[in-house]
């Protein structure tokens, strides 16, 4: 079936370093997209998202970027800090319900101080 | 914020036996809610959508007799792991929608399952 899929498996900044994290996705039909990050243990914790009649989506120290025409995604987080270490998963909702998500591989970053 | 929660956090079983993992939201009605698995080091995969007093929809390869939904009210769901196995150990999550799905989902702070 159509996925998600991540070009980065990890990714390794310096704190106050911008970071940048990718998703491709392959379901044309997809309208509706989230970032999330995931601490170990935990559940995901919803960070942005974007839907498919807008490109750049901005929020606090974080942006994402759309781009349907290469059905290319993308999280950038400005000044990362040490607690932004996690995983970070993209998601698109393949133009059914908003809930309905299929998730990409997941980015591990770490922020070392 | 919606705010979705898990019971139990943790939970261990030995094998054979069955487990009931229940979602529920606090402060908002859930026509909708989803249930995923994550296995270590791996994405989150969607098991089954279910809509409040319906049979929930299964996604592909997920057996539904062995992972019973039930969502009978408009604040909580369960799934029941029957005669558990060692390979069902994961970390199960669900998310809670309201407006039919038309609308963000809020996810739960998952369970962690150990068969032994």
């Amino acid at each position: 079936g159509e996925s998600v899929g991540l070009h980065l498996p990890t990714l390794s900044v310096q704190e106050g370093d911008n970071s940048i994290i990718n998703c491709a996705y392959s379901n044309s039909a997809s309208d509706y997209f989230i970032w999330y990050k995931q601490e170990s243990g935990k559940g995901p914790q919803f960070i942005i998202d974007i839907r498919s009649n807008m490109d750049k989506r901005q929020g606090q120290r974080v942006t994402v970027l759309l781009n349907k025409t290469v059905k290319h995604l993308s999280l950038q987080i400005a000044a990362t800090q040490p607690g932004d270490s996690a995983v970070y998963f993209c998601a698109e909702n393949g133009g059914t319900s908003y809930g309905k998500l299929t998730f990409g591989q997941g980015t591990i970053l770490t922020v070392h101080p | 914020g919606a705010v979705v929660s898990q019971h139990p956090s943790w939970v261990i079983c030995k094998s054979g036996t069955s487990v009931k993992i229940e979602c529920r939201s606090l402060d908002f009605q859930a026509t909708t809610m989803f249930w995923y698995r994550q296995f270590p080091k791996q994405s989150l995969m969607l098991m089954a959508t279910s809509n409040e007093g319906s049979k929930a929809t299964y996604e592909q390869g997920v057996e539904k007799d062995k992972f019973l939904i039930n969502h009978a009210s408009l604040t909580l769901s369960t799934l029941t792991v029957t005669s558990a196995h060692p390979e069902d150990s994961s970390f199960y999550i669900c998310s809670a929608s309201s407006g039919g799905g038309n609308t963000e989902a809020f996810f739960g702070q998952g369970t962690r399952l150990t068969v032994v």
